[in-house]
């Protein structure tokens, strides 16, 4: 089993720049978690969907942050225009349930850094 | 434990003791608790979980502890040993927040040395 895929996995990229942070969940989960980790705030949540539909994006810190789940195997985090508080480390989950319980599996990761 | 801010609590036992990872959680009507194991370099990783009608959960080498009175989770790791070493989380779930938006605590860094 692949587990949640995410690309690339390190950014490097000037201030005022487009990132699109990707993401392949585990194939047969119905909900996709994107989460940001810094030392100072942990880790967020910034937006999950439950069958391809946004459902809660209260997470999402600015109109700058969008994430798009166009099918079942593929979402994008996009931050445009990308700023230095931005740099963090960023993990798509996935989960299948989301009733009694909801485990949620993590991928590697995407390293942003925002110069 | 929880923490705020910069660092994170570590804690540090010898190879082969067990260890005990502590966690306060915020919300009274959460009823849905969670671990995961975080390596350098990695994304969280499951570990066990507990509902909130079990006050003891057993896994391999695991158990986690449930208290609502106090509101305090913790997990226990028996025989400790260096691929133990990692950042644990605790997250609950539940609650207003429904069980898809898990609140994540700050973390505990666990250093197993040999």
């Amino acid at each position: 089993d692949a587990g949640v895929i995410q690309s690339p996995r390190h950014e490097v990229t000037e201030m005022g720049q487009e990132v699109t942070l990707r993401c392949k969940p585990i194939s047969g989960h119905n909900s996709l978690f994107w989460y940001r980790q810094t030392m100072m705030r942990g880790l967020e949540l910034l937006i999950y969907f439950n069958n391809n539909v946004p459902i809660d994006d209260s997470g999402m810190p600015e109109d700058r942050f969008s994430a798009k789940m166009p099918n079942a195997s593929f979402s994008t985090l996009k931050i445009q225009p990308s700023e230095p508080r931005d740099s963090a480390v960023y993990f798509c989950a996935s989960s299948f349930g989301g009733s009694a319980k909801n485990i949620q599996y993590f991928g590697a990761g995407t390293r942003l850094s925002v110069l | 434990g929880e923490s705020v801010g910069l660092h994170l609590p570590t804690l540090s036992v010898q190879e082969g003791d067990n260890s005990i990872i502590n966690c306060a959680y915020s919300n009274s009507a959460s009823d849905y608790f969670i671990w995961y194991k975080q390596e350098s370099g990695k994304g969280p990783q499951f570990i066990i979980d507990i509902r909130s009608n079990m006050d003891k959960r057993q896994g391999q080498r695991v158990t986690v502890l449930l208290n609502k009175t106090v509101k305090h989770l913790s997990l226990q790791i028996a025989a400790t040993q260096p691929g133990d070493s990692a950042v644990y989380f605790c997250a609950e779930g539940g609650g207003s927040g429904g069980y898809n938006k898990l609140i994540f605590g700050a973390g505990t860094r666990l250093a197993v040395h040999p």
